[in-house]
């Protein structure tokens, strides 16, 4: 069955530095998610793409984040520099359109801690 | 602002009885809801969506009802299993142009033995 694959699963990293996640998702899945939940909380969208293109990143904090998806494929997220309230799982998620009666699919997350 | 609300305080029931969740919603009218399960330490799985005009959805031993008068969901597991015992998330879209779902705080459902 296919999955949305997400490396690695665990990251420990020091305050002020830089960390990226990568995302892999279900072959033929135009649209591509970046969730960031938090323990006890739904996950909250970073970022969504349609293809290669930003399509929503309101709620991405710009200064230290960053997202991409070249060639419309996998995508990376990145952190620089990492803060300690940045600890968080982060999902990446997949759909094969951007329309509201599809599923999304998630991968198994990166859980994230900021030392 | 658009708010979604889910019991944040866990629910536990006996083996074979029914679960109910609930979620709540103000401030806009989203015309597709779905229902995730998530397990610990692991992403959310699609369970069912419902759009505004069904009232009433189901999956083998899950029901979902979607009254937009009310502003509500509630989600039913009948003849709920230990196995059933996880955090369960609504999401609702934000009918706005670009599709994006805004997801609920989560009820994490234990079923006891």
């Amino acid at each position: 069955e296919a999955e949305v694959a997400q490396s690695p699963r665990y990251k420990i990293t020091e305050k002020s530095q830089a960390v990226a996640f990568w995302c892999d998702p279900i072959s033929g899945h135009a649209t591509l998610y970046w969730y960031r939940q938090i323990l006890g909380q739904g996950p909250e969208l970073l970022v969504q793409f349609q293809d290669e293109s930003v399509v929503d990143d309101s709620q991405l904090p710009k200064d230290r984040f960053s997202a991409e998806r070249l060639k419309g494929v996998d995508s990376t997220l990145k952190i620089q520099p990492a803060e300690l309230g940045d600890s968080a799982m982060y999902l990446c998620a997949s759909s094969l359109s951007e329309s509201e009666n599809t599923e999304a699919f998630f991968g198994q997350g990166t859980r994230l801690t900021v030392v | 602002s658009q708010k979604i609300e889910q019991n944040s305080e866990a629910l536990n029931i006996q083996e074979g009885k029914t679960a109910t969740l609930t979620c709540n919603y103000t401030n806009y009218s989203p015309a597709y809801l779905q229902w995730y399960r998530q397990d610990p330490g692991r992403g959310p799985v699609f369970l069912l969506l419902i759009r505004e005009n069904e009232k009433e959805k189901r999956k083998e031993r899950l029901k979902v009802t979607f009254d937009t008068t009310l502003k509500q969901s509630l989600f039913h597991i009948t003849a709920s299993q230990p196995a059933d015992s996880a955090t369960y998330l609504c999401a609702l879209d934000r009918a706005s142009g670009t599709y994006k779902y805004i997801f609920g705080t989560g009820t994490r459902l234990k079923v006891l033995a």
